[in-house]
């Protein structure tokens, strides 16, 4: 069974410019997580989606955002890159969502550089 | 609110010795609890997780913890560490509606031969 997959691994931006990240979640799974890990901030929370749905949102300024497909499928852009941007993002897949959700398995990541 | 506090952002142990990793958490109600491991350059990998039930918890490459409510504990712990241990591990916690991972800041262990 195929796992996480995020698109592209690694990705070089300039500051003002636009990004759109790609996480393919395991097959039958429908809850897609992003989190955003940094040496200074650690791993936080951005949003999760399911049933195409965004469930919860972590404190991200508005130029974070994603969405969902109908195959589960998720898309996590941010606009207007700072330098700060620059970080590891983690695409996390879990089959349930809410109190029944009990593991999560990520994708390797995508390497976000802002210069 | 959830929160996850790791002690000692570095641990070193020799390769054989015992691995004991050290995690806390505050939540308002029983939590779910995780270890990941993660490599250079990857993503998380789960080694073990607590949700219900017995409290010392299994999980791969020889890894245990062991949920402590008392002591809002969850301890890692390998008895016999080895060069492949070397890595970064992070505690978790889920919230009450399961939808957010809250994560320790990481432990980075490094075994030495």
């Amino acid at each position: 069974k195929a796992g996480v997959t995020q698109t592209p691994r690694y990705l070089i931006k300039t500051r003002g410019q636009q990004v759109t990240l790609s996480c393919s979640p395991i097959s039958g799974h429908r809850s897609v997580s992003w989190y955003q890990q940094t040496p200074g901030q650690g791993l936080q929370f951005l949003f999760e989606y399911f049933s195409e749905t965004q469930r919860n949102k972590g404190n991200f300024p508005g130029r974070f955002s994603g969405r969902q497909f109908s195959n589960s499928r998720s898309e996590m852009n941010v606009s207007t890159l700072e330098l700060g941007d620059s970080a590891l993002y983690l695409c996390a897949s879990s089959l349930l969502t809410g109190v029944l959700n009990t593991e999560a398995f990520f994708g390797q990541g995508t390497r976000l550089t802002v210069v | 609110a959830q929160s996850v506090t790791q002690l000692g952002s570095h641990v070193s142990v020799s390769e054989g010795a015992l691995v004991l990793l050290r995690c806390n958490y505050s939540s308002s109600v029983p939590p779910y609890l995780f270890w990941y491991v993660q490599y250079p350059n990857q993503g998380l990998q789960l080694l073990l997780k607590y949700t219900t039930g017995a409290t010392l918890v299994k999980g791969i490459n020889g890894f245990e913890a062991e949920f402590k409510k008392s002591e809002t504990s969850f301890h890692l712990t390998k008895p016999s560490a080895h060069m492949s241990d070397a890595a970064e591990y992070f505690c978790a916690v889920s919230d009450t509606t399961g939808n957010q991972f809250y994560f320790g800041t990481g432990t980075s262990l490094t075994v030495i031969p």
